[in-house]
């Protein structure tokens, strides 16, 4: 089984700001690694994944993650956020291992980035 | 192309009646997944479909809840005898199969549902 913890519930920043959402898993097995986001008023979207090769992985809106496996990590950062990016953003697990459980995503609580003019 | 839809977007039902949910996936994705959010968590798992069996049904919170994919397209969620804790906005979403992660998982704009 898979847990996904995201450290913070709640992350204010101003715009133009550095910023950095933590995500930390607990797995058993290999895992693969994605952040979603939700803006307000719109369904999920794939904001950027981690399936294999390097560990740096970016988005095309100027986000990145890192995968850090000895320290179960995969935060999100951005150095420099628009007021656009204001959303929910989820971190998410999905075992790299076989069987029935293959399919599903194992999600974290939210952090809620508000990016203030 | 269409996205993943969800009918309806809204539900309003009274304790101990019967909802049914319904999700068309996007047209050529074999897979497809039911999620259930509530306020102020991550989405959680409830089940998935490779084509038209439950692959994984783990997630279901008890025998209350069932979902079906008799074509290997369109799914339903049912629930019977709701009860207030079953309040909660239920996701679904698709992909071209589950084998591979590379395959995105596209998800729908949920159906909210309310017990009162």
């Amino acid at each position: 089984a898979q847990s996904v913890t995201q450290l913070d519930s709640q992350v204010p920043v101003f715009e133009e700001a550095p910023v950095e959402l933590r995500c930390n898993y607990s797995s058993s097995v290999s895992v693969y690694l994605f952040w979603y986001v939700q803006y307000p008023n719109q369904g999920l979207q794939l904001l950027l994944k981690y399936l294999s090769g390097s560990t740096l992985v970016e988005s095309i809106n100027g986000f990145e993650a890192e995968f850090n496996k000895s320290q179960t990590s995969f935060h999100l950062r951005k150095p420099s956020v628009h007021i656009s990016d204001t959303a929910e953003y989820f971190c998410a697990v999905r075992s790299g291992a076989g069987g029935t459980s293959y399919g599903k995503l194992t999600f974290g609580q939210g952090t809620i980035l508000t990016v203030h003019p | 192309g269409a996205g993943v839809s969800q009918t309806p977007s809204n539900k309003v039902t009274e304790k101990g009646k019967y909802v049914e949910l319904r999700c068309d996936p996007i047209s050529g994705h074999t897979a497809l997944y039911w999620y259930r959010q509530s306020l102020g968590q991550g989405p959680e798992f409830l089940i998935y479909f490779q084509g038209t069996g439950a692959a994984d049904d783990s997630g279901l919170p008890n025998d209350r809840f069932f979902a079906v994919r008799p074509e290997g397209s369109v799914s339903t969620l049912k629930i019977q005898r709701t009860e207030r804790g079953d309040s909660a906005v239920y996701l679904c979403a698709s992909s071209l199969n589950s084998g591979l992660p590379i395959n995105e998982q596209f998800f729908g704009p949920g159906t909210r549902l309310t017990v009162l």
